[in-house]
């Protein structure tokens, strides 16, 4: 597709169920990211990829939260046992660069999310 | 934790009146990038501004940086009622061998009256 896509949009749950969020980035794109946003504030970040490498996860809040993209193109984040204060939109981005220096990276693209709610 | 303070939380304007946007941030970084978020949606990337640069244009935005006060500015000239979503402001403070992602304000919420 065109841009990045995430499924599903829309999740309800039970506390201390799993579940399963997915990310198709947009195709060739090395790096993937994924961030957390409470409702009224800005994306917290997660966790990042390049291709198949998981390279920074420091953002993950707790060892309930695991990530994979084990083909460097589909990712997926899996929350356990869920609470919840895991109630939030998740957002997946992707962008084409690597590291590029003292500039930054390129731009990220977005998907429109994952609502989730926990009851 | 949010790097940016974006000021105001919240600007109402008429369609056609100039909205302005500030937002400051703590670190030393490579770029600063604006992003669009509309209701639901995900957030669309506006411009990005290096470190090394004071102004930039993009159509009807011009963003500068001041990385002395460490912020900075989104203006957007000529509103219209489409331009109503809420506003970004993203760090990008990446290493080659560190943190590569962006870390967000908390985001300036414009509401364009027609």
């Amino acid at each position: 597709g065109a841009g990045v896509s995430q499924s599903p949009r829309y999740k309800v749950a039970k506390r201390g169920q799993d579940v399963a969020l997915r990310c198709d980035p947009i195709s060739g794109h090395v790096s993937l990211f994924w961030y957390q946003q409470a409702l009224g504030q800005g994306p917290e970040f997660l966790t990042y990829f390049q291709n198949e490498a998981q390279l920074d996860k420091s953002g993950l809040p707790s060892d309930r939260f695991f990530a994979e993209r084990p083909e460097g193109s589909v990712s997926t984040l899996k929350i356990q046992r869920t609470q919840q204060e895991d109630s939030a939109v998740y957002l997946c981005a992707s962008s084409s660069s690597q590291y590029r220096g003292m500039f930054g990276n390129q731009p990220q693209h977005f998907g429109d999310g994952t609502r989730l709610s926990i009851l | 934790s949010q790097q940016g303070e974006e000021d105001p939380q919240a600007l109402s304007i008429q369609e056609g009146e100039n909205a302005t946007m500030n937002c400051s941030y703590k670190t030393s970084i490579n770029n600063l990038q604006w992003y669009r978020q509309n209701s639901g949606r995900g957030l669309v990337h506006l411009i990005l501004i290096r470190s090394n640069e004071r102004e930039k244009h993009s159509g009807r935005l011009r963003v500068t940086l001041d990385t002395s006060k460490k912020s900075s500015s989104l203006l957007i000239t000529a509103s219209r009622a489409a331009d109503t979503a809420s506003y970004f402001c993203a760090t990008d403070a990446s290493s080659g061998t560190g943190r590569r992602a962006l870390t967000f304000g908390s985001g300036t919420r414009l509401q364009v009256q027609p």
